[in-house]
């Protein structure tokens, strides 16, 4: 079946650590997004690519780094900068158009030890 | 960071009662309102994607308005079921989504 598959669903970081979280599509999608949630408060856009070797930051990008060397995967590395990494993290695609919606991931809770 | 604002943030239906809310966002230079539906331990899944100004959008017993002019959509549930107990979120689109913090319905059998 054509889907999101974000791994691991549960990650645990150490302090001065750097994780990445990874997301693969197999739609075929141009666009991938990745975005966080903390309790209370709606996704937040963190990193979003809109065709391989490009991407933008969005609006919570500080502590965080992507790459999208190609089109099926888009790896979020939540660095040792970003102070409050605890949060669910949920990654996404879409066919790159205001009208198309979004397909989301299962997502990955990542905690601090 | 455009502020699109969701409300209530949470309610309780009876099974068999009906329901709306709301979602509102910046009238000017609308492109696209997405509203999606988030069940616990799931992943968000898209209801609707509404481009026009008067637009009405139908899947089962939900609907949704939208009024681009003024910067609002409500989100209507009809004859609610425990099925449809869910985080209903909309969110603006803009060449990137920024959402609204949903809206959390349970609904009582």
């Amino acid at each position: 079946d054509g889907g999101i598959t974000q791994s691991p669903k549960y990650l645990f970081r150490k302090e001065g650590q750097n994780v990445t979280l990874s997301c693969e599509q197999n739609l075929n999608h141009d666009a991938m997004y990745w975005y966080r949630q903390d309790p209370g408060q709606g996704l937040r856009l963190i990193y979003y690519s809109q065709i391989v070797n490009d991407f933008q930051k969005g609006d919570i990008a500080e502590g965080y780094s992507v790459s999208r060397e190609k089109k099926e995967s888009f790896p979020l590395t939540v660095t040792s900068a970003q102070k409050n990494p605890t949060a669910f993290y949920l990654c996404a695609s879409s066919i790159a158009s205001s009208n198309q919606p979004q397909h989301f991931g299962d997502g990955t809770r990542l905690s601090i030890l | 960071i455009l502020n699109v604002e969701q409300s209530p943030q949470s309610l309780h239906v009876q099974e068999g009662d009906s329901t709306n809310f709301t979602c509102s966002f910046p009238s000017s230079n609308f492109y696209a309102l997405h509203w999606y539906r988030w069940e616990t331990a799931k992943s968000p899944e898209a209801l609707f994607v509404m481009t026009l100004n008067g637009d009405e959008k139908k899947k089962g017993r939900i609907s949704a308005t939208l009024n681009t002019k003024e910067g609002y959509s409500y989100l209507y549930i009809k004859g609610s079921q425990p099925e449809d107990s869910a985080t209903y979120l909309c969110a603006f689109w803009d060449y990137k989504l920024s959402f609204g913090a949903g809206t959390t319905v349970t609904v009582r059998a």
